[in-house]
């Protein structure tokens, strides 16, 4: 069965400082997706990004960053130099494309970056 | 413009009515899904459809019934509402031509705040 773990129910740091967020899944499968969303206070999902299981490649996109590892089945997700405005929960999510090609989303970490 | 739009944002209902709520995105894809979001910010999927037809009906009560008309409008109707039916409900829509492949990243739409009394 494929199954996203974040756990981190809850994250508080002060501004400017960087913070990691966890994400362990698990899948049998050998083609597969991840993804990491953000759910600001506002509400709306908004994607972050994806990658597929054969690019484990990290990734960074200005103050974010990515750290994908299949010998530890973990996409972990950096935020360097929070900023209050990062604050909201974020989710990890899992597309399996064999297995009814459902995403599952992890329970999501909420992110409290202080002034 | 929007890209993904629901209405109404919020919605507060008694137990027992039948509600709808409306999806519609202007991106030209062509897979649309349902989400169901609890109180415990836990988010899973409910439907999919890919031009107009559905792909994904995961185990959810048939009160909730898909209605696509085109491509660009997913609504969900909810018959017989039930106080556990309270939550937030995300539109997503993806290209993906199939409909199968859920690894095409998402838009979602802002959400709609259902509350059953």
């Amino acid at each position: 069965a494929q199954k996203v773990t974040q756990a981190q129910t809850e994250i508080s740091v002060v501004e400017k400082e960087d913070v990691t967020l966890d994400c362990v899944y698990e899948t049998r499968d050998t083609t597969y997706y991840l993804f990491w969303y953000k759910q600001p206070p506002s509400g709306e999902l908004v994607f972050l990004i994806r990658r597929n299981s054969f690019d484990e490649q990290n990734e960074i996109s200005g103050r974010y960053s990515w750290n994908f590892q299949k010998s530890t089945s973990s996409f972990n997700f950096t935020i360097t130099a929070s900023q209050v405005v990062d604050s909201a929960v974020y989710f990890c999510a899992l597309s399996v494309a064999n297995r009814d090609d459902k995403i599952i989303f992890g329970k999501g970490t909420r992110l409290h970056i202080l002034p | 413009d929007t890209a993904v739009s629901q209405t109404p944002k919020y919605l507060v209902t008694q137990m027992g009515n039948d509600k709808s709520i409306k999806c519609e995105q202007n991106l030209g894809h062509d897979t649309m899904y349902w989400y169901k979001q609890d109180s415990k910010k836990f988010l899973k999927i409910m439907f999919s459809y890919n031009n107009k037809e559905l792909i994904i009906n995961e185990t959810v009560p048939n009160r909730f019934s898909p209605k696509s008309p085109d491509k660009a409008h997913l609504n969900l109707h909810i018959n017989s509402l039930e106080l556990g039916d309270s939550a937030v409900y995300f539109c997503a829509s993806s290209q993906d031509e199939s409909g199968r492949a859920l690894w095409p990243e998402q838009y979602f739409g802002p959400g709609t705040r259902l509350t059953v009394t």
